[in-house]
């Protein structure tokens, strides 16, 4: 199957600054994307999604930009706090409901 | 509301044996998919049930099988265990139509010995 890719592994960012995590996925099909945050001892949590007919969603404090000619998507969180130290995974949408996931960011917040 | 829960939270296992995993999903969600986690990587596909039917499945081999019972749990089984199989299994469950994505259960830490 198609597979999801993070451009960085590990990203540390002051406490209050802002943080972009991106990434490339490789199928042009994919038309749904999930941005998850899964912290040491826990399963990944939803944090927003984006359909393909889209190129900007916003959230509370995060924002997910969709770049299809490039096949990019990046995860903005602004403002960003100790809580948000954790592991981000971009997953893809391509065929039915199965969600191909990348190998994952490490976000550390330094206080 | 209960989210999706998972038990046993840990296993440890010899090589050669089975194991079945159970997942309780999110009330209102008729969809189960379940997810190996080893360390350091992201979860990858494993199967998915709805309706008691798997119906999709990933690049695992027939060791890994599945059960969805009319009320929605479903059952994760692994035989003839290798070491290889040494992971965080996680169960996600869903809608169907897949709207909102996953809910994730805190996962079944599984070591293969």
């Amino acid at each position: 199957g198609e597979s999801v890719g993070l451009h960085l592994p590990t990203l540390s960012v002051q406490e209050g600054d802002n943080s972009i995590i991106n990434c490339a996925y490789s199928n042009s099909a994919s038309d749904y994307f999930i941005w998850y945050k899964q912290e040491s001892g826990k399963g990944p949590q939803f944090i927003i999604d984006i359909r393909s007919n889209m190129d900007k969603r916003q959230g509370q404090r995060v924002t997910v930009l969709l770049n299809k000619t490039v096949k990019h998507l990046s995860l903005q969180i602004a403002a960003t706090q100790p809580g948000d130290s954790a592991v981000y995974f971009c997953a893809e949408n391509f065929t039915g409901n199965q969600f191909y996931f990348g190998t994952g960011t490490s976000l550390t917040v330094i206080p | 509301d209960a989210g999706v829960t998972q038990s046993p939270t840990h296993l440890i296992k010899t090589r050669g044996q089975q194991v079945t995993l159970r997942c309780s999903p999110k009330s209102g969600h008729d969809t189960v998919s379940w997810y190996q986690q080893a360390l350091g990587q992201g979860p990858q596909f494993i199967f998915q049930y709805y309706e008691e039917e798997e119906r999709q499945r990933g690049n695992f081999p027939d060791r890994f099988s599945g059960h969805q019972f009319p009320n929605y749990s479903s059952e994760l089984n692994v035989n003839a265990l290798l070491l290889g199989d040494s992971a965080l299994y996680l169960c996600a469950s869903s809608l169907v139509e897949g709207v909102g994505g996953y809910t994730f259960g805190s996962g079944t830490r599984l070591t293969v010995v």
